[in-house]
């Protein structure tokens, strides 16, 4: 079965520290890749996606994501985190054989002032 | 667009009674999902339909829960009896085939 893997539950940093959450997923085949972020008290939003093409994808918010298809990954990256940015932080994969969305367990993201 | 509109938006039932959270997805999308949201277990797919179909309800978790989507526009998720256990947050979602999902803003079901 596929699934996801976030390696880390919650990362802690200082306005203006990089960010990089890992994401890795087990499936060999073609995949639709996300990132969606859950603001305190608020529903998911679609963060990014990645169905093919250029492997660095550029999201809303000054995210971006790199997809390395050797390694499994999909890792999320921002070069400068703001204390708005404090959320939890979902990866999700989707295969092309049905429609439902395989998420991570979810990294939450706390960013001090 | 309105986005995925969800009602109520939030529910405080008494055990044993019936909850029915229902769900309006985004014009034009042809696949519905229903998510489970709690500290323990996270964020759980209960079902999701296709063109008004369920695709795959495996991770319903007993037969007190049910679903149904009558047309593209409306989707009913209802727990009979309600139980303890039952709090969430029930999340539905919506999108186009090969696209991303959109979510609604959650029904927060307490059940005492």
């Amino acid at each position: 079965a596929q699934s996801v893997s976030q390696h880390n539950h919650h990362v802690i940093l200082s306005e203006a520290a990089s960010l990089e959450l890992g994401c890795n997923y087990s499936y060999g085949g073609t995949v639709n890749l996300f990132w969606y972020v859950q603001y305190p008290g608020q529903h998911l939003q679609l963060l990014l996606k990645y169905f093919s093409g250029d492997p660095l994808v550029k999201g809303i918010k000054g995210f971006e994501a790199e997809f390395i298809k050797s390694k499994f990954s999909f890792n999320l990256r921002k070069p400068s985190v703001q204390w708005s940015d404090t959320a939890e932080y979902f990866c999700a994969v989707k295969d092309n054989q049905g429609g439902k969305l395989i998420f991570g367990q979810g990294t939450e993201l706390s960013v001090k002032p | 667009d309105a986005g995925v509109i969800q009602s109520p938006r939030h529910e405080v039932t008494e055990m044993g009674q019936e909850v029915t959270l229902r769900c309006k997805p985004i014009s034009g999308h042809n696949s519905l999902f229903w998510y489970r949201q709690t500290m323990m277990r996270g964020l759980e797919l209960l079902i999701y339909f296709n063109n008004n179909v369920p695709i795959d309800d495996s991770g319903m978790p007993e037969d007190r829960f049910s679903a149904k989507m009558p047309n593209a526009s409306f989707s009913t998720l209802k727990i009979q009896p309600s139980e303890p256990r039952d709090s969430a947050v029930y999340f539905c979602a919506s999108s186009l085939e090969y696209a991303g999902q959109y979510f609604g803003p959650g029904t927060r079901l307490t059940v005492t």
